[in-house]
């Protein structure tokens, strides 16, 4: 079945830089990737989501990429703010029904931003 | 305001005692989702259940028992059988491959404490 790898699993970064966040999926089937903030002691949130046929997309701060061939994709995040620090989890998914239809997500990475 | 709402926000039980938590969606979602957050932990999939009526076990589904006899309603059983209870529990919908538009929402979440 479809594994998908998370790095780093925590990350800190000042305020007003970069941080970017690294996934990579083990089946190359999947075409959905989408991207979940969770704040503490809330609930996951969906930020941005990519699909196979498309090898970039931007939302004010950020973005994801992917790369089909290399089966990894990345969110990025520009210019950090405070309120940006949370956890982040990025997922897979295939387009086949049952279970295979299920997202499969990564570990999570905690993302510190410091002022 | 609706989506996915789960109650209680905050459960006690004490050990060896039966615990329902609720999950009620008013977003017509086909697929429901139990998901278990340990702290500093990711996702781990409980149970899911893509039709009424009908429902599978996750990775770590021992221990719990879940109904899905109405479209709205996939409430999650944690039983005397399961060994650690205490943690976050996420109900969500939607997110399956046959929702081709709809991305997974999650609930607010239950913080369930057994002593």
């Amino acid at each position: 079945g479809e594994n998908v790898e998370q790095h780093p699993s925590t990350l800190s970064v000042q305020e007003g830089d970069s941080a970017v966040i690294k996934c990579t999926y083990s089946d190359s089937a999947s075409n959905y990737f989408p991207w979940y903030k969770q704040e503490l002691g809330k609930r996951p949130q969906l930020i941005i989501d990519i699909r196979s046929n498309v090898g970039e997309k931007k939302d004010q701060r950020i973005a994801v990429t992917l790369n089909k061939t290399a089966k990894h994709f990345s969110l990025h995040i520009t210019e950090t703010q405070p309120e940006d620090s949370a956890v982040y989890f990025c997922a897979a998914r295939k387009a086949y029904g049952g279970s295979q239809g299920n997202l499969i997500f990564g570990k999570g990475t905690k993302l510190s931003v410091k002022p | 305001d609706g989506g996915i709402t789960q109650s209680p926000k905050y459960l006690f039980r004490k050990e060896g005692q039966n615990v329902t938590l609720s999950c009620e969606q008013n977003l017509n979602h086909d697929a429901m989702y139990w998901y278990r957050q340990d702290p500093g932990q990711g996702l781990r999939l409980i149970y899911y259940s893509q039709i009424v009526n009908d429902f599978q076990k996750g990775d770590i589904a021992e221990g719990y028992s879940v109904s899905r006899e109405k479209k709205e309603s996939f409430p999650l059983t944690v039983t005397s059988a399961q060994k650690n209870p205490t943690a976050f529990y996420l109900c969500a919908g939607g997110g399956h491959w046959s929702s081709y538009n709809s991305p997974l929402h999650f609930g607010n979440g239950t913080r369930l404490t057994v002593t």
